[in-house]
């Protein structure tokens, strides 16, 4: 299996564009998760789906990020319009089928994005 | 507000010695615990793990303690190695044991551990 697969690696942007960061979970895998992480807050989930349905969207930070998943292989996170302060890596993260007894996520390598 | 916190941002120790990483927390229903380790340009990957039914679980050189009273949980690597440098992040759930499964993990802000040969 290749993981979580993220993509693009790296992202540099202008304030004011648009930015879409894309995920791949691994196959099988039913709940998908967004996070964010800075050196201030560590890491911090934005965003979770399971089943392709949104179910906590808490910490998303303002209406100019969002989130889809469209279907179970795919999902994106999408900033409009950018800021400098957007500047984090973003990961995405998969889990396994409910009542599997663990917690634990799979993570992918990480967008790091930067806004100038 | 920081439900889960590391106050140590770095650690440095000998190899052949014990590290230790430590993690409090503050939301009494947490129920499960997860260390994450995580190397530069990748994703935090899964390390060990511990249900509160629990107070240790070992897995090799790793062993986690889990303290309720204390709201405390702490990460022995003995003996450390180079290959153990690495940022590690704790994480706690609601959800061990539930139903719905699978919930939203909190992490902590990280302690990069530095082995020195």
């Amino acid at each position: 299996d290749a993981g979580v697969i993220q993509s693009p690696r790296h992202e540099v942007t202008e304030m004011g564009q648009e930015v879409t960061l894309r995920c791949k979970p691994i196959s099988g895998h039913n709940s998908l998760f967004w996070y964010r992480q800075t050196m201030m807050r560590g890491l911090e989930l934005l965003i979770y789906f399971n089943n392709n349905v949104p179910i906590d969207d808490s910490g998303m930070p303002e209406d100019r990020f969002s989130a889809k998943m469209p279907n179970a292989s795919f999902s994106t996170l999408k900033i409009q319009p950018s800021e400098p302060r957007d500047s984090a890596v973003y990961f995405c993260a998969s889990s396994p089928i409910l009542g599997s007894g663990s917690n634990e996520q799979f993570f992918g390598p990480g967008t790091r994005l930067t806004v100038l | 507000d920081q439900q889960v916190k590391q106050n140590s941002p770095s650690l440095s120790v000998q190899e052949g010695r014990i590290s230790i990483l430590n993690c409090d927390y503050t939301n009494s229903m947490f129920d499960y615990f997860l260390w994450y380790k995580k190397y530069p340009a990748e994703g935090p990957t899964f390390l060990i793990s511990i249900s509160s039914i629990k107070d240790k679980n070992e897995d090799g050189r790793f062993t986690v303690f889990l303290n309720k009273s204390a709201k405390h949980l702490s990460l022995h690597i003995v003996p450390s190695q180079p290959g153990d440098s690495a940022v590690y992040f704790c994480a706690a759930s609601v959800s061990f044991g539930s139903n719905f499964g699978n919930e939203k993990l909190t992490f902590g802000t990280g302690t990069r551990l530095t082995i020195i040969p």
